[in-house]
């Protein structure tokens, strides 16, 4: 079946960029996106990407995608302690039907 | 709601008991979702409903667990005979995507199931 994988851990020094990575299986994800869990919240939209682009900035973050490769990252410049969270990449085959998980990336900043 | 409401927001049960969790979408949103949070595993689908359609219950883990969503609203998400692999986080998440128009999910905060 579908899967998505996710580097477990990351930890970056404020101020520096952050790279978070993703590698997915299904070549029909359409739609691709980046959420953000912090300790004892739900799960924010941080981001997303059609499959039909390379790359969206939106403020710090910057999603790249290589379709061929099937991995998508996601860059936040000049990380501040406030981005320490987890975040999950997850991949969608079409318009509403469920969105497939990575494990989440633990992103810790220190100061 | 402004938000996607879940309850209770723990629950710890004894193994074997049933438990009922609810999801409050937000007001027009015709998909709702579950998924389980276990620890170190990513989000796991359980259960999709669209509109009125038949639910998608392929995420389902065993014939335990069920679902229902009533009037196109409020849903239960029901685990009969609990085990304690059962202990997760149970989010449940809001869309008005459709099969032709896709829009971003929105999660409630989850329940946090305890089976002891």
């Amino acid at each position: 079946g579908e899967d998505v994988e996710q580097s477990l851990f990351l930890s970056v020094r404020e101020g520096d960029s952050s790279v978070i990575n993703c590698t997915y299986t299904d070549s029909s994800s359409t739609y691709l996106y980046w959420y953000k869990q912090e300790p004892g919240a739900g799960l924010q939209l941080l981001t997303y990407i059609f499959s039909n682009m390379d790359m969206k900035q939106d403020q710090r973050l910057t999603v790249l995608l290589n379709k061929k490769d099937k991995h998508l990252s996601l860059r936040i410049a000049d990380t501040q302690t406030g981005d320490s969270a987890i975040y999950f990449c997850a991949v969608q085959r079409r318009a509403g039907t469920a969105l497939i998980f990575g494990k989440g990336t633990t992103l810790s900043v220190s100061s | 709601g402004a938000g996607v409401s879940q309850s209770p927001s723990n629950k710890v049960t004894e193994k074997g008991k049933d438990v009922e969790l609810r999801c409050d979408p937000i007001s027009g949103h015709t998909a709702l979702y579950w998924y389980r949070q276990s620890l170190g595993q990513g989000l796991e689908f359980l259960i999709y409903f669209q509109g009125n359609s038949a639910p998608d219950k392929s995420g389902l883990p065993s014939d335990r667990f069920s679902a229902e969503r009533t009037g196109g609203s409020v849903s239960t998400l029901t685990i009969q005979r609990t085990q304690q692999e059962d202990s997760a986080v149970y989010l449940c998440a809001s869309s008005l995507a459709d099969s032709t128009n896709n829009y971003g999910y929105t999660f409630g905060s989850g329940t946090r199931l305890t089976v002891v």
